[in-house]
């Protein structure tokens, strides 16, 4: 079974910090995404990477960055946390992308910024 | 403004009965439609797709269906169970486009014992 997990389960952080979201899946997936999950707006996309240091923005990347310097592991990076940025973080990968591969989820993390 | 649309922020069915989950898309590009199951504390797992060629698949329980004219999809629970309690979200992909997935807002079922 394809295991994604994420750091942390809960995070409280202050404006204007530097935030790291880690993201550690076991499957040897090539694609690994982030995306925040807000009430009314579903999942959006921030990020996503299809090999080891590539990177590719989503529908929302302003505010965010990426790391991707092994395989199994993708990284979210708040450079300086502002309020609205309070959101649930899910990472996912999938062996390929298209209808044949889903995302499989982690768990999630879910970021309060005050 | 949202390609993939839930009218339904939440739905409430009695244990036993059909539970209907709507989605609605706004573009004609879209060729294959998920639907993801999300329990609380948990990351969405996949539960069904349809392509844009066919206009039902079902999968025990589960029946999508597909309106490609009126670019409506609907998930079909029957019978419900109380163990499907969770958010639904629909998410819609387009083969011309990289393959992302676009994902609506979002439908919270509640199956009631």
């Amino acid at each position: 079974d394809v295991k994604v997990t994420q750091s942390s389960r809960y995070l409280v952080k202050r404006t204007g910090e530097k935030v790291f979201l880690e993201c550690v899946q076991d499957m040897d997936h090539e694609n690994m995404f982030w995306y925040r999950q807000d009430p009314g707006l579903g999942l959006r996309l921030i990020y996503f990477s299809y090999d080891v240091k590539m990177k590719e923005k989503g529908d929302i990347p302003e505010g965010y960055s990426v790391s991707r310097e092994k395989k199994e592991r993708f990284s979210l990076i708040l450079e300086s946390a502002s309020t609205n940025q309070t959101s649930m973080y899910l990472c996912a990968s999938s062996q390929r992308t298209g209808r044949n591969s889903p995302l499989h989820f982690g768990n999630g993390t879910r970021l309060t910024v005050t | 403004d949202q390609q993939v649309k839930q009218n339904s922020p939440s739905l409430s069915v009695q244990e036993g009965r059909i539970s209907i989950l709507n989605c609605d898309y706004t573009n004609s590009m879209f060729d294959y439609f998920l639907w993801y199951k999300k329990y609380p504390a948990e990351g969405p797992t996949f539960l069904i797709s349809i392509s844009s060629i066919k206009d039902k698949n079902e999968d025990g329980r589960f029946t999508v269906f597909l309106n490609k004219s009126a670019k409506h999809l609907s998930l079909h629970i029957v019978p419900s169970q109380p163990g499907d309690s969770a958010v639904y979200f629909c998410a819609s992909l387009n083969n011309n486009a990289g393959n992302m997935l676009t994902f609506g807002g979002g439908t919270r079922l509640m199956v009631k014992p």
